[in-house]
C-alpha cells in the first residue's frame, strides 16, 4: 500500500482564497482524522470519520472550516475564506477500525499551508 | 489544561546514554497510549503502542504505563544521533481520536 496519500503538499495562498487539501486513506481502513499542526498549539484533532461519516467535527476552529469524506478513498478539507491564522501543516491519517489495530494511527505526509 | 502533558525540552543525552521521556494525562478515561516519532519536517510515526501497566520493549525501546499515576515514559537505550526527533505522547479513550502531547525535542549528540 502506498500509505495515506495527501495533496498538494505545499500550498500558498493570499488571505480570503479558498482552500481545498485532499486525502486518500489506506486502503480497508475505516476511520480518517484531519489534524492541524502548528508551533504554537501542537498537533490538534480537527475533525474525524467513520465508514465515511463524520463524527466529531468539534475541533473544527470556526464555520470556515468544512470536511467531506463523499467515499472510502478520498476526503477534503476546505477552507473558505482562507486567514493567515490559518498557516500550520495539515495532516491527514486512517486507522482500521480492527479491535487489533485500533487507534494506531498512521499520518499521510501533510499539506503546508501559508496564507499571505 | 492540556490532556496530555509532556515537558518540551529540548533534552540533549549523549551518543549510548539513555534517554527518558515522560507524559501525563489526565483523563482517567484514557485506555490507549502511544509514542510517535517526528523528524523536522516529517509526518508523526509510530514508535510503540501500550495498553497495560507496566513495561513494553521494543528493541531499543521500552515504554511503560501506570495508570494509577495517569503517567507514560518512553525509555530509549544506546541513543544514536539518529533517534534526535520530536517524540510525541498521545492518549486514547473509548473514542478512536488520538490527544496527543505538544511533544519534546530530543537531541542525541555525538
Amino acid at each position: 500500500d502506498a500509505g495515506v496519500i495527501q495533496s498538494p503538499r505545499h500550498e500558498v495562498t493570499e488571505m480570503g482564497q479558498e482552500v481545498t487539501l485532499r486525502c486518500k486513506p489506506i486502503s480497508g481502513h475505516d476511520y480518517l482524522f484531519w489534524y492541524r499542526q502548528t508551533m504554537m498549539r501542537g498537533l490538534e484533532l480537527l475533525i474525524y470519520f467513520n465508514n465515511n461519516v463524520p463524527i466529531d467535527d468539534s475541533g473544527m476552529p470556526e464555520d470556515r472550516f468544512s470536511a467531506k469524506m463523499p467515499n472510502a478513498s478520498f476526503s477534503t478539507l476546505k477552507i473558505q475564506p482562507s486567514e493567515p491564522r490559518d498557516s500550520a501543516v495539515y495532516f491527514c491519517a486512517s486507522s482500521t477500525g480492527r479491535s487489533s489495530g485500533a487507534n494506531v494511527l498512521t499520518f499521510g505526509a501533510g499539506s503546508r499551508l501559508t496564507v499571505l | 489544561q492540556k490532556e496530555v502533558e509532556q515537558n518540551s525540552g529540548p533534552l540533549s543525552v549523549p551518543e549510548g546514554a539513555i534517554a527518558s521521556l515522560n507524559c501525563t494525562y489526565s483523563d482517567r478515561v484514557s485506555q490507549s497510549f502511544f509514542w510517535y516519532r517526528q523528524y523536522s519536517g516529517k509526518s508523526p510515526e509510530l514508535i510503540m503502542s501500550i495498553y497495560s501497566n507496566g513495561d513494553k520493549e521494543d528493541g531499543r525501546f521500552t515504554a511503560q504505563l501506570n495508570k494509577a499515576s495517569q503517567y507514560v515514559s518512553l525509555l530509549i537505550r544506546d541513543s544514536q544521533p539518529s533517534d534526535s526527533a520530536t517524540y510525541l505522547c498521545a492518549a486514547s479513550g473509548s473514542a478512536r481520536q488520538l490527544t496527543f502531547g505538544s511533544g519534546t525535542q530530543l537531541t542525541v549528540l555525538p
